[in-house]
């Protein structure tokens, strides 16, 4: 499978501030996902990362807060804007190669905010 | 509406038991696939297993072996022969048909085993 390689790996931010998470990819692949992991929660889609055109976000979340870039087909960035505690959380990437593919994920960002 | 539900929050078992956690899922498609996930106290996650709605044999890799039955909607995972580095929170997921929804991975809360030597 891809190696997936996303940093920062932890970050500990102020409130108000802003942060920018990059997902790099070893090869060229079709699906790129940014997910969300509360503090002993499950994980939650985000957005769908789309190549060369705006990402295809998921209720509750919206591109003001996480704005999202795709390049090209191996690299993605997620911003955290603004930031407040409830911020807090693993920022996970992942990667498939198709529709119903597995999905492979990064190691994860986690993010806190004083 | 697609929804994943994994009834047991926290297993702890001795080394060497098996222990199979539960995963029973609701859709509407009839075409879906399902995931196992595990997540080790390291945070990664790591791919286990896919399954589409049309393939109801059940597999076996190693001390791992899947149980999926369509007619009560449930995928659950048994781990034979427990060791503690199988100690971890593991994810049921669950994605539906191709379309602009298909990609889209719909967790279950995890079930953290933890296996004591």
């Amino acid at each position: 499978s891809a190696v997936i390689s996303q940093k920062p790996s932890r970050d500990i931010c102020q409130r108000g501030t802003s942060l920018t998470i990059q997902c790099q990819v070893d090869s060229q692949v079709t699906m790129m996902f940014w997910y969300r992991q509360q503090p002993g929660q499950s994980l939650t889609l985000i957005a769908t990362a789309n190549q060369g055109s705006e990402a295809t976000y998921e209720s509750g979340f919206v591109i003001d807060k996480f704005p999202i870039s795709r390049p090209n087909l191996t690299f993605s960035t997620l911003t955290v804007s603004n930031m407040s505690p409830e911020d807090s959380s693993i920022y996970l990437c992942s990667v498939g190669q198709g529709i119903n593919q597995p999905q492979h994920f990064g190691d994860g960002t986690r993010l806190s905010i004083l | 509406a697609q929804k994943v539900t994994q009834v047991q929050t926290e297993i702890s078992v001795v080394e060497k038991e098996d222990v199979t956690l539960d995963c029973v899922y609701e859709t509407r498609d009839t075409t879906y696939y399902l995931f196992w996930y595990k997540q080790p106290p390291s945070g990664e996650l790591v791919f286990l297993i896919r399954r589409n709605s049309f393939d109801e044999q059940n597999e076996i890799s190693g001390r791992y072996s899947w149980n999926f039955q369509k007619s009560t909607s449930s995928f659950n995972f048994t781990i034979t022969a427990s060791q503690v580095v199988d100690s971890a929170v593991y994810f049921c997921a669950l994605s539906g048909p191709p379309g602009n929804q298909g990609g889209k991975l719909i967790f279950g809360q995890g079930t953290e085993l933890s296996v004591k030597p």
